[in-house]
Protein backbone atom coordinates (compact mmCIF):
# COMPACT_ATOMS: atom_id res chain seq x y z
CA UNK A 1 0.00 0.00 0.00
CA UNK A 2 1.09 3.42 -0.38
CA UNK A 3 0.35 6.84 1.25
CA UNK A 4 1.48 10.35 1.25
CA UNK A 5 1.30 12.64 3.98
CA UNK A 6 1.36 16.45 4.20
CA UNK A 7 1.73 17.64 7.43
CA UNK A 8 0.40 21.17 7.39
CA UNK A 9 -2.89 22.05 6.30
CA UNK A 10 -1.88 25.62 5.77
CA UNK A 11 1.41 26.99 5.36
CA UNK A 12 1.74 31.45 5.95
CA UNK A 13 4.50 32.76 4.22
CA UNK A 14 5.16 36.98 3.10
CA UNK A 15 5.95 37.74 0.11
CA UNK A 16 9.64 37.48 -0.32
CA UNK A 17 10.32 34.84 1.83
CA UNK A 18 11.31 31.32 1.33
CA UNK A 19 8.56 28.89 1.02
CA UNK A 20 8.18 24.90 2.17
CA UNK A 21 5.64 22.50 1.77
CA UNK A 22 6.46 19.05 3.14
CA UNK A 23 5.25 15.92 1.96
CA UNK A 24 6.09 12.49 3.01
CA UNK A 25 5.58 9.77 1.66
CA UNK A 26 5.00 5.46 2.09
CA UNK A 27 5.84 2.93 -1.12
CA UNK A 28 6.28 -1.09 -0.75
CA UNK A 29 9.19 -0.06 -3.81
CA UNK A 30 10.46 2.47 -5.03
CA UNK A 31 8.67 5.79 -5.74
CA UNK A 32 7.34 8.18 -8.13
CA UNK A 33 6.33 11.69 -6.43
CA UNK A 34 4.52 14.51 -7.78
CA UNK A 35 3.79 18.14 -6.92
CA UNK A 36 0.33 19.70 -8.08
CA UNK A 37 -0.94 22.84 -7.55
CA UNK A 38 -4.64 23.77 -7.83
CA UNK A 39 -5.70 27.54 -7.96
CA UNK A 40 -9.60 28.71 -7.17
CA UNK A 41 -12.35 26.54 -9.70
CA UNK A 42 -9.31 24.90 -11.51
CA UNK A 43 -8.26 21.29 -11.85
CA UNK A 44 -4.58 20.01 -10.66
CA UNK A 45 -1.92 21.22 -12.58
CA UNK A 46 1.35 19.37 -12.91
CA UNK A 47 3.94 20.86 -11.04
CA UNK A 48 7.78 18.90 -11.19
CA UNK A 49 8.00 15.04 -10.51
CA UNK A 50 10.98 13.27 -9.48
CA UNK A 51 12.24 9.60 -10.90
CA UNK A 52 14.96 9.71 -10.67
CA UNK A 53 18.45 10.53 -10.57
CA UNK A 54 19.31 14.40 -9.16
CA UNK A 55 17.24 14.75 -5.77
CA UNK A 56 16.85 17.97 -6.26
CA UNK A 57 14.26 18.87 -9.03
CA UNK A 58 13.16 21.83 -10.65
CA UNK A 59 9.43 22.54 -12.25
CA UNK A 60 7.22 25.24 -12.96
CA UNK A 61 7.01 28.90 -12.05
CA UNK A 62 10.24 28.77 -9.78
CA UNK A 63 9.24 25.60 -7.29
CA UNK A 64 11.72 22.82 -7.18
CA UNK A 65 11.28 19.95 -4.76
CA UNK A 66 14.10 17.67 -3.12
CA UNK A 67 13.72 14.05 -2.82
CA UNK A 68 15.01 12.07 0.64
CA UNK A 69 15.03 8.39 0.66
CA UNK A 70 16.27 8.48 4.06
CA UNK A 71 13.57 10.31 5.60
CA UNK A 72 11.05 9.63 2.97
CA UNK A 73 10.41 12.76 1.83
CA UNK A 74 10.08 15.29 -1.03
CA UNK A 75 9.62 18.67 0.04
CA UNK A 76 8.24 21.41 -1.87
CA UNK A 77 10.40 24.76 -1.86
CA UNK A 78 10.78 28.45 -3.64
CA UNK A 79 13.36 30.54 -2.71
CA UNK A 80 11.29 33.76 -2.58
CA UNK A 81 7.01 32.83 -2.70
CA UNK A 82 4.61 36.14 -4.65
CA UNK A 83 1.40 36.68 -3.85
CA UNK A 84 0.27 34.83 -6.71
CA UNK A 85 1.52 31.21 -5.39
CA UNK A 86 -1.48 31.35 -3.06
CA UNK A 87 -3.19 28.19 -3.61
CA UNK A 88 -3.97 24.26 -2.57
CA UNK A 89 -0.65 22.40 -3.24
CA UNK A 90 -0.90 18.29 -3.41
CA UNK A 91 1.54 15.81 -2.87
CA UNK A 92 1.43 12.61 -4.63
CA UNK A 93 3.19 8.89 -4.88
CA UNK A 94 2.93 6.28 -7.52
CA UNK A 95 5.01 2.86 -6.61
CA UNK A 96 7.34 2.39 -9.66
CA UNK A 97 5.91 -1.01 -9.99
CA UNK A 98 2.05 0.09 -10.33
CA UNK A 99 1.78 -0.08 -14.14
CA UNK A 100 -1.62 0.99 -14.17
CA UNK A 101 -0.62 4.57 -12.95
CA UNK A 102 -2.71 5.19 -9.86
CA UNK A 103 -1.76 7.85 -8.08
CA UNK A 104 -1.86 8.34 -3.92
CA UNK A 105 -3.08 11.83 -2.93
CA UNK A 106 -2.32 13.66 0.03
CA UNK A 107 -4.77 15.69 1.71
CA UNK A 108 -3.54 18.83 0.63
CA UNK A 109 -1.49 22.12 2.19
CA UNK A 110 -3.30 25.58 1.56
CA UNK A 111 -0.36 28.21 1.04
CA UNK A 112 -1.38 31.76 1.75
CA UNK A 113 1.26 34.29 0.81
CA UNK A 114 0.51 37.76 2.45
CA UNK A 115 1.89 40.70 0.46
CA UNK B 1 -1.30 22.78 -24.97
CA UNK B 2 -3.51 19.52 -24.74
CA UNK B 3 -6.01 19.56 -22.24
CA UNK B 4 -8.59 17.55 -20.38
CA UNK B 5 -11.77 19.03 -20.90
CA UNK B 6 -14.79 18.16 -19.23
CA UNK B 7 -18.61 19.12 -19.19
CA UNK B 8 -20.38 20.91 -18.18
CA UNK B 9 -18.80 23.00 -15.40
CA UNK B 10 -21.48 23.38 -13.16
CA UNK B 11 -24.70 21.69 -12.70
CA UNK B 12 -27.46 22.08 -10.29
CA UNK B 13 -30.24 19.97 -9.71
CA UNK B 14 -32.62 18.54 -7.57
CA UNK B 15 -32.16 15.19 -5.54
CA UNK B 16 -33.52 12.50 -7.30
CA UNK B 17 -32.23 13.52 -10.70
CA UNK B 18 -29.63 11.80 -13.35
CA UNK B 19 -26.61 13.45 -13.77
CA UNK B 20 -24.28 13.06 -16.39
CA UNK B 21 -20.82 14.18 -16.75
CA UNK B 22 -18.67 13.77 -19.61
CA UNK B 23 -14.79 14.00 -20.25
CA UNK B 24 -12.54 14.63 -23.07
CA UNK B 25 -9.54 12.91 -22.30
CA UNK B 26 -5.97 14.19 -24.30
CA UNK B 27 -5.43 12.46 -27.37
CA UNK B 28 -3.40 9.58 -26.96
CA UNK B 29 -3.99 8.84 -23.36
CA UNK B 30 -5.15 5.92 -22.79
CA UNK B 31 -5.59 6.45 -19.29
CA UNK B 32 -8.82 7.94 -17.67
CA UNK B 33 -9.36 8.69 -13.98
CA UNK B 34 -12.36 10.03 -12.37
CA UNK B 35 -12.16 11.75 -9.04
CA UNK B 36 -14.45 13.57 -6.38
CA UNK B 37 -13.15 16.60 -4.04
CA UNK B 38 -14.89 17.78 -0.77
CA UNK B 39 -13.67 19.72 1.86
CA UNK B 40 -14.02 17.30 4.27
CA UNK B 41 -12.63 14.15 2.40
CA UNK B 42 -10.36 15.91 0.03
CA UNK B 43 -9.68 14.20 -3.30
CA UNK B 44 -11.30 11.00 -3.47
CA UNK B 45 -10.18 8.30 -6.76
CA UNK B 46 -13.64 6.91 -7.77
CA UNK B 47 -13.02 5.12 -10.83
CA UNK B 48 -10.34 4.37 -13.75
CA UNK B 49 -10.36 2.99 -16.90
CA UNK B 50 -6.93 1.89 -19.23
CA UNK B 51 -7.70 1.86 -22.78
CA UNK B 52 -11.67 2.20 -21.98
CA UNK B 53 -11.74 -0.85 -19.55
CA UNK B 54 -12.52 -0.21 -16.26
CA UNK B 55 -9.84 -1.26 -14.00
CA UNK B 56 -10.88 -0.38 -10.52
CA UNK B 57 -14.23 1.21 -9.31
CA UNK B 58 -14.17 -0.01 -5.87
CA UNK B 59 -14.05 4.16 -4.79
CA UNK B 60 -17.66 4.48 -6.47
CA UNK B 61 -20.83 3.81 -4.92
CA UNK B 62 -21.98 1.03 -7.30
CA UNK B 63 -25.91 1.50 -6.94
CA UNK B 64 -26.33 5.22 -7.96
CA UNK B 65 -23.51 5.81 -9.51
CA UNK B 66 -21.54 4.51 -13.10
CA UNK B 67 -18.63 4.89 -14.87
CA UNK B 68 -17.82 3.97 -19.13
CA UNK B 69 -16.17 5.14 -22.26
CA UNK B 70 -18.41 4.71 -25.03
CA UNK B 71 -15.05 5.47 -27.03
CA UNK B 72 -11.23 6.84 -27.01
CA UNK B 73 -12.45 10.48 -26.81
CA UNK B 74 -15.39 10.75 -24.34
CA UNK B 75 -16.02 8.89 -20.94
CA UNK B 76 -18.88 9.44 -18.53
CA UNK B 77 -19.76 9.58 -14.91
CA UNK B 78 -23.53 8.95 -14.33
CA UNK B 79 -25.17 9.39 -10.63
CA UNK B 80 -28.94 7.80 -10.25
CA UNK B 81 -30.38 8.92 -8.79
CA UNK B 82 -28.55 11.77 -7.13
CA UNK B 83 -28.59 12.60 -3.84
CA UNK B 84 -27.40 15.80 -1.28
CA UNK B 85 -24.53 14.33 -0.20
CA UNK B 86 -23.20 13.36 -3.87
CA UNK B 87 -22.34 17.30 -3.99
CA UNK B 88 -18.73 17.95 -5.00
CA UNK B 89 -16.64 18.87 -7.70
CA UNK B 90 -15.65 16.30 -9.62
CA UNK B 91 -12.79 15.90 -11.84
CA UNK B 92 -11.51 14.28 -14.58
CA UNK B 93 -7.75 13.19 -15.58
CA UNK B 94 -5.95 11.08 -18.16
CA UNK B 95 -2.41 10.07 -18.64
CA UNK B 96 -0.31 7.39 -20.52
CA UNK B 97 0.88 4.10 -18.84
CA UNK B 98 3.48 2.35 -21.33
CA UNK B 99 5.73 4.65 -18.91
CA UNK B 100 4.23 5.26 -15.24
CA UNK B 101 6.85 7.98 -14.31
CA UNK B 102 4.27 10.57 -16.56
CA UNK B 103 1.90 12.79 -14.47
CA UNK B 104 -2.07 12.32 -15.00
CA UNK B 105 -3.50 15.89 -16.75
CA UNK B 106 -6.78 17.26 -14.81
CA UNK B 107 -9.51 18.91 -16.12
CA UNK B 108 -10.95 21.92 -14.37
CA UNK B 109 -14.25 19.90 -13.16
CA UNK B 110 -17.93 19.47 -12.83
CA UNK B 111 -18.72 21.21 -9.89
CA UNK B 112 -21.94 19.46 -8.47
CA UNK B 113 -24.72 20.77 -6.39
CA UNK B 114 -27.95 18.49 -5.51
CA UNK B 115 -31.01 20.56 -3.87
Amino acid sequence: AQSVAQPEDQVNVAEGNPLTVKCTYSVSGNPYLFWYVQYPNRGLQFLLKYITGDNLVKGSYGFEAEFNKSQTSFHLKKPSALVSDSALYFCAVRDMGDSWGKLQFGAGTQVVVTP
Amino acid sequence: DARVTQTPRHKVTEMGQEVTMRCQPILGHNTVFWYRQTMMQGLELLAYFRNRAPLDDSGMPKDRFSAEMPDATLATLKIQPSEPRDSAVYFCASGLTVNSNQPQHFGDGTRLSIL
